[in-house]
């Protein structure tokens, strides 16, 4: 079965480091999304991306956030320099043209941690 | 805007007692509605959802829940609890469109702990 892909699993940066969060939305889906989680709290909507542009985001995604879609296949998620409180675990999420519902699938996640 | 109350942030219950995770929805008009359960360290994963097909949604694991829209609710139950059943549940809504595209808004979260 398709599945969204994420990498790294685990990502350790110092603050002020731009670091890159990369995603395989799976291969037929057209709406991308990043969700962010942090620790002990509940899951978050960032933004949203469709037809190579940005659909709709959150408060939390301030001008240190950036999302791309490079080529056919990745989605990724930039933050340019990093906070101590972005620490979170950040999931992609991709959905299709499904006429009935709007299902997402997530990814695994990616856990960020800023020191 | 869209938005989901989850009942209690822990629930405790016995190994083979009834599950049940409560979760009610705010909206105008009827909403998709998603349980997703979270593994320690793990990602989210689907259990069902509601679409408007039946208002009783079989998902994996032997868990269920039922739409009534009288009650604006969406509660999870499992007749039997498994060990393998503690995580942390989120209910989830999202608005209906024709295009396709929509943020879920997710609840705070329910931890099931299982006790043997």
């Amino acid at each position: 079965e398709p599945e969204v892909t994420q990498t790294p699993s685990h990502q350790v940066t110092q603050m002020g480091q731009e670091v890159i969060l990369r995603c395989v939305p799976i291969s037929n889906h057209l709406y991308f999304y990043w969700y962010r989680q942090i620790l002990g709290q509940k899951v978050e909507f960032l933004v949203s991306f469709y037809n190579n542009e940005i659909s709709e985001k959150s408060e939390i995604f301030d001008d240190q956030f950036s999302v791309e879609r490079p080529d056919g296949s990745n989605f990724t998620l930039k933050i340019r320099s990093t906070k101590l409180e972005d620490s979170a675990m950040y999931f992609c999420a991709s959905g299709g043209l499904a006429a009935s519902y709007n299902e997402q699938f997530f990814g695994p996640g990616t856990r960020l941690t800023v020191l | 805007a869209q938005s989901v109350t989850q009942l209690g942030s822990h629930v405790s219950v016995s190994e083979g007692a009834l599950v049940l995770l409560r979760c009610n929805y705010s909206s105008s008009v009827p909403p998709y509605l998603f349980w997703y359960v979270q593994y320690p360290n793990q990602g989210l994963q689907l259990l069902l959802k509601y679409t408007s097909a039946a208002t009783l949604v079989k998902g994996i694991n032997g868990f269920e829940a039922e739409f009534k829209k009288s009650e604006t609710s969406f509660h999870l139950t499992k007749p039997s609890a498994h060990m393998s059943d503690a995580a942390e549940y989120f209910c989830a809504v999202s608005d209906r469109s024709s295009g396709g595209y929509q943020k879920v808004t997710f609840g705070t979260g329910t931890k099931l702990q299982v006790i043997p």
